[in-house]
C-alpha cells in the first residue's frame, strides 16, 4: 500500500527563522503532483504548495518552498521568515491509484509546527 | 464565495441516532470526497464520487452511506451512531479523473461530530 511518512511529529521554530519539514512517499505513479497542506487551529485544510514531479525546478510560493528529490522520493517543505500565523499541522500528500483505477491522495500523519515569538 | 461548504460545522448527538452531513462545491469539479480525521489528526479517505458515481469505497462500516444527487453535492448519512464515530469529517473536491492535476483537492471547513 502507498505510504507517506512524516518523520517529525512536532517541530518548533523562532519567529523570522527558517524551518524544514520532511516527507517521504512511495507512489508507483510515473507522472504526479505532490502537495503540502496546512491545518491551523481553525481546522480548515489549506493547500500550501504543489510540486509537479516531472519538473526539475522546485516549487516556490512566497515564503514556502520545497526540496523535491524524485529519485529519493523525498519532498520537504521549507518555511522562510516564519510567522506566528504559520503555526499549524502540516500534511504531506502523495497520489495513489487504487486497484479500480480511481485516484486518491494519501496523507502523512502530519507535523505540528509551533512558532515561538 | 465559499468554494467547498459543509453543514453543519458542529454536530453533537447521542449514540444510536441517525445524522447527515451535507457538502456542496461551486468549483465545477467532477470528483468529491469524504474524509475522516481522528483525534490523532490522521486523515483517511472514506468515499469518493466522480460525476455522481461511487468510485472509492474504503473499508467503512455499512452504517455510513454517501449520496451524490448531482456532481456539486455529496452528502454523508450515518446510521446508529457510535462513540467511535466521533471525529472531524471533511468533504473535498477535485477537477476529476484524468484531468490535469486531478489529485489536487480543495477541502471544506470540516464537521466536528461528537457522539455522547
Amino acid at each position: 500500500a502507498q505510504t507517506v511518512t512524516q518523520s517529525q511529529p512536532e517541530m518548533s521554530v523562532q519567529e523570522a527563522e527558517t524551518v524544514t519539514l520532511s516527507c517521504t512517499y512511495d507512489t508507483s505513479e510515473s507522472d504526479y503532483y505532490l502537495f503540502w497542506y496546512k491545518q491551523p487551529p481553525s481546522r480548515q485544510m489549506i493547500l500550501v504548495i504543489r510540486q509537479e514531479a516531472y519538473k526539475q525546478q522546485n516549487a516556490t510560493e512566497n515564503r514556502f518552498s520545497v526540496n523535491f528529490q524524485k529519485a529519493a522520493k523525498s519532498f520537504s517543505l521549507k518555511i522562510s521568515d516564519s510567522q506566528l500565523g504559520d503555526a499549524a499541522m502540516y500534511f504531506c500528500a502523495s497520489p495513489d491509484l487504487t486497484q479500480g483505477g480511481s485516484e486518491k491522495l494519501v496523507f502523512g500523519k502530519g507535523t505540528k509546527l509551533t512558532v515561538n515569538p | 464565495d465559499t468554494a467547498v461548504s459543509q453543514t453543519p460545522k458542529y454536530l453533537v448527538t447521542q449514540m444510536g441516532n441517525d445524522k447527515s452531513i451535507k457538502c456542496e462545491q461551486n468549483l465545477g469539479h467532477d470528483t468529491m470526497y469524504w474524509y475522516k480525521q481522528d483525534s490523532k489528526k490522521f486523515l483517511k479517505i472514506m468515499f469518493s464520487y466522480n460525476n455522481k458515481e461511487l468510485i472509492i469505497n474504503e473499508t467503512v462500516p455499512n452504517r455510513f452511506s454517501p449520496k451524490s444527487p448531482d456532481k456539486a453535492h455529496l452528502n454523508l448519512h450515518i446510521n446508529s451512531l457510535e462513540l467511535g464515530d466521533s471525529a472531524v469529517y471533511f468533504c473535498a473536491s477535485s477537477q476529476g479523473l484524468g484531468r490535469p492535476n486531478s489529485y489536487e483537492q480543495y477541502f471544506g471547513p470540516g464537521t466536528r461530530l461528537t457522539v455522547t
